[in-house]
Order: structure tokens, then C-alpha cells, then sequence
């Protein structure tokens, strides 16, 4: 089964610091992503990663960086959190294959981040 | 561009009855379509898409999906609806021009009640 891990389940920061969320895939997959999901507007995508080192911005990239130094590991990175940042995070990872369209998205546990 | 829609944020059912979840797209070119659930603080599971073939579709724990295109509508449908099937159902779309990212409705809270 595939599994994608993400280092914690529940976090609370401070406004200004900087927070470092970790996803672990297992699988060898090459695309990941970084989603966050809040009430009523289901979940917008923050960052993805096709390959080691190379990143995209997605729908709400503002406040936001990413890093990609190892396939299995995606980091998703608040520069200087703000309360505003406080949602569920969710981690994503799929394979490529046949242009990428039809394959399903495997996803982590969730992360849900308080900042205070 | 794509996506989708989930014009109700909740619906109820009751247990043993058959349940539907709509769910409208918007794509140019041919759609493919994904549903996927999510248990109280859990991550998203995988439960169907939609590629091509068959209109009706069938996934995980007993659910289908029904592919309209005249009516550009992919609904989930389960006969008989089971307590535990109460969570939240996601509809999404791919994204033909930016490395197939899923694109994901609102979501929709199902309740099944005994």
C-alpha cells in the first residue's frame, strides 16, 4: 500500500515564526503536492513537485515556499506564519504515467495548524 | 479552465436508503473525474475516477459513479447507505494543461442516521 506520512498530526505556532511542514511518500512516486483545506471551500493547491528540486506554484502560493531535495520527501515551508495560515494542510503524492491524467492522488493524514 | 461543483454542502440519509452526491464539471476536452472521501480527521481516501468507458463506474466500499455528459454531472450513488458511510465526499477534476493536478470541489457532508 502506498503510503505518504506526514511528521505531525496537530501544531501550534506563534504569529512570525517559521514552520516547517514534512511529508514522506514511499512509494517512488514523482509528483507531489501540498493542498490546504479550510470550510466550504474544499481543498486549494498551495505548491506541487514534479521531480527532485523543481516546484510549481499552485492556486494560493502567497506566504508559502517549498522544498524538494530527495523524491520521497516534499516540505512545505510558512515563511512567517500568520494567523490566517491557521487551516489543514494535506500532503499528496502520485505516480507519472501516460501523461499523468489518470492516475489517483494518494494522500497523507493531514496536518492542522493553529497559529496563535 | 477545469472544474468542478458541489451545489450541497450536506445531505442526509437514512440508513438502508440509497444515497447520491452530485456533482457538476466544467472541463474543455474530456474530463477525468475522481471522488474521494474523508473520515474525521483523516487524510483523503481514493475511491473512484472516471477515465473513460462505461458511464457508470464502480469503486471502493460499495459506491458508483455516474457519468452524464450531456448533463456534465458525475454524482455519486451507494443503494443502501451504511452509518459508517457518514464523512466528507470530495468531487475532483484534472487539469489538462498543468501536469494533471486535481482540482477539488467544496465538499459535501454526508449523514446517515439509523
Amino acid at each position: 500500500d502506498v503510503k505518504v506520512t506526514q511528521s505531525s498530526r496537530y501544531l501550534v505556532k506563534r504569529t512570525g515564526e517559521k514552520v516547517f511542514l514534512e511529508c514522506v511518500q514511499d512509494m517512488d512516486h514523482e509528483n507531489m503536492f501540498w493542498y490546504r483545506q479550510d470550510p466550504g471551500l474544499g481543498l486549494r493547491l498551495i505548491y506541487f513537485s514534479y521531480d527532485v528540486k523543481m516546484k510549481e506554484k499552485g492556486d494560493i502560493p502567497e506566504g508559502y515556499s517549498v522544498s524538494r531535495e530527495k523524491k520521497e520527501r516534499f516540505s512545505l515551508i510558512l515563511e512567517s506564519a500568520s494567523t490566517n495560515q491557521t487551516s489543514m494542510y494535506l500532503c499528496a503524492s502520485s505516480v507519472v504515467r501516460l501523461g499523468n491524467m489518470n492516475t489517483e492522488a494518494f494522500f497523507g493524514q493531514g496536518t492542522r495548524l493553529t497559529v496563535v | 479552465a477545469q472544474s468542478v461543483a458541489q451545489p450541497e454542502d450536506q445531505v442526509n440519509v437514512a440508513e438502508g436508503n440509497p444515497l447520491t452526491v452530485k456533482c457538476t464539471y466544467s472541463v474543455s476536452g474530456n474530463p477525468y473525474l475522481f471522488w474521494y472521501v474523508q473520515y474525521p480527521n483523516r487524510g483523503l481516501q481514493f475511491l473512484l475516477k472516471y477515465i473513460t468507458g462505461d458511464n457508470l463506474v464502480k469503486g471502493s466500499y460499495g459506491f458508483e459513479a455516474e457519468f452524464n455528459k450531456s448533463q456534465t454531472s458525475f454524482h455519486l450513488k451507494k443503494p443502501s447507505a451504511l452509518v459508517s458511510d457518514s464523512a466528507l465526499y470530495f468531487c475532483a477534476v484534472k487539469r489538462w494543461n498543468q501536469g494533471g493536478k486535481l482540482i477539488f470541489g467544496q465538499g459535501t457532508e454526508l449523514s446517515v442516521k439509523p
